[in-house]
């Protein structure tokens, strides 16, 4: 069994500020982390993954993450954010050696930019 | 790639009525899944298919929840005698066969009244 814990629930920012969005993972077989974003009354857009490789992980919208095996955790890092960034994010993890990749997700961490 | 296409977006239905939602799933790709998101949640695994196989059911499908995809294709899930409980937005996603990714619709917003 898998499960995700995102530690803030709500972070709040001004714009231009750097965000870091939390998540720690519990699992007893390898796994595969991703990042959701989920904007208001839409579905989920994947902003990152990590598959295997390198531990920091560059995706969309200059979002980056770094996987940390001993502290099972992949935060989620934002050096300068944007009002347009204001939206919910979603931590998940699959296991690596499953056959249908299902998704195991946090909570969610609602990121509110202020201007 | 059109992406995943859901349909309605929006159902309001009342308690005890039945409702069916479809899914589109991208071109070729031959796994499917379902999920379920309340508000303030993350979404849920209900079920999931590679082609037309149902392989996987969470215990969250009760006996009220069917999900089919005949022809591999296209999906749909149908919810009979709806409860307040099952308001929620309906999520479906899919994977390619040699992916591990997966890519979700914009979703499916029920309301029991």
């Amino acid at each position: 069994a898998q499960s995700v814990t995102q530690l803030d629930s709500q972070v709040p920012v001004f714009e231009e500020a750097p965000v870091e969005l939390r998540c720690n993972y519990s699992s007893s077989v390898s796994v595969y982390l991703f990042w959701y974003v989920q904007y208001p009354n839409q579905g989920l857009q994947l902003l990152l993954k990590y598959l295997s490789g390198s531990t920091l992980v560059k995706g969309i919208n200059g979002f980056e993450a770094e996987f940390n095996k001993s502290q099972t955790s992949f935060h989620l890092r934002k050096p300068s954010v944007h009002i347009s960034d204001t939206a919910e994010y979603f931590c998940a993890v699959s296991d690596r050696g499953g056959s249908n990749y299902k998704l195991t997700f946090g909570k969610g961490t609602l990121l509110t930019v202020n201007p | 790639d059109t992406g995943v296409s859901q349909d309605p977006r929006h159902k309001i239905t009342k308690r005890g009525q039945n409702v069916t939602f479809r899914c589109d799933p991208i071109s070729e790709h031959n796994r499917l899944y379902w999920y379920r998101q309340t508000l303030g949640q993350g979404p849920e695994f209900l079920t999931y298919f590679q082609n037309e196989a149902q392989l996987e059911k969470s215990r969250l499908l009760s006996d009220r929840f069917s999900a089919e995809r005949p022809k591999g294709s296209f999906s749909t899930l149908e919810i009979q005698r709806t409860e307040q409980g099952d308001s929620a937005m309906y999520l479906c996603a899919s994977s390619p066969s040699m992916g591990n990714t997966i890519y979700f619709g914009e979703g499916s917003w029920l309301t029991v009244v």
